[in-house]
């Protein structure tokens, strides 16, 4: 089974600190992705990246970078919390297309609170 | 820009009862594919089915088919036999071959099957 794992399900911080949001996957796919999952306005894309240190902005990548440097992990960083990025954060990964589209294999999420 | 739309926040159906999510796309692109995605409380998310807009046949997946209309940009799921374990959030997705992985999700619709 592939299994998409993030560091926290539930996580606190305050305005203005630095937030690391560790993804990791172990099925050797190329492709990662971070969305946040907010009610009434479904999942929306924050960045992905479809090989290590390569990275693409997704509809919403303000106030966020990522960092990829192994091809398992990918990291979401909020470089300075703000109350509206309090959210659900959802990583996922998927292997190379090669011809057709790859379903997206979805982490548990983490539950941030910026406070 | 592509936006994906379900106009029903939430639903609710006795246990063996078949129900109909709706979902509503719109495009102007002819090439994409459309998703349902299911998450379960406190689980991963998961595909349910996948629709190549090219194929004119409906996908089925077990208890599960979609209605594709391709002239309405109508995407919707059918449930038959609905059982507890059904009891999710279900998203509506839709992609465009063009752009890769970009999934766009719809709000989402949260579905509770009674006992």
């Amino acid at each position: 089974d592939v299994k998409v794992t993030q560091s926290s399900r539930y996580l606190v911080k305050r305005t203005g600190e630095k937030v690391f949001l560790e993804c990791v996957q172990d099925m050797d796919h190329e492709n990662m992705f971070w969305y946040r999952q907010d009610p009434g306005l479904g999942l929306r894309l924050i960045y992905f990246s479809y090989d290590v240190k390569m990275k693409e902005k997704g509809d919403i990548p303000e106030g966020y970078s990522v960092s990829r440097e192994k091809k398992e992990r990918f990291s979401l960083i909020l470089e300075s919390a703000s109350t509206n990025q309090t959210s659900m954060y959802l990583c996922a990964s998927s292997p190379a297309g090669t011809g057709r589209i790859n379903e997206q294999f979805f982490g548990p999420g983490t539950r941030l609170t910026v406070l | 820009a592509q936006t994906v739309t379900q106009s029903q926040p939430e639903m609710s159906v006795q246990e063996a009862e078949t129900v109909t999510l709706s979902c509503t796309y719109d495009t102007s692109e002819s090439n994409y594919y459309l998703f349902w995605y299911k998450q379960p409380p406190s689980r991963q998310m998961i595909l349910v089915i996948r629709q190549e807009a090219y194929k004119q046949q409906n996908a089925t997946e077990n208890r599960f088919s979609v209605n594709f209309q391709k002239a309405a940009k109508s995407f919707s799921l059918k449930i038959s036999d609905s059982q507890l374990g059904d009891t999710a959030m279900y998203f509506c997705a839709y992609l465009l071959i063009q752009e890769a992985q970009k999934l766009v999700f719809g709000q989402g619709t949260r579905l509770t099957i009674n006992p």
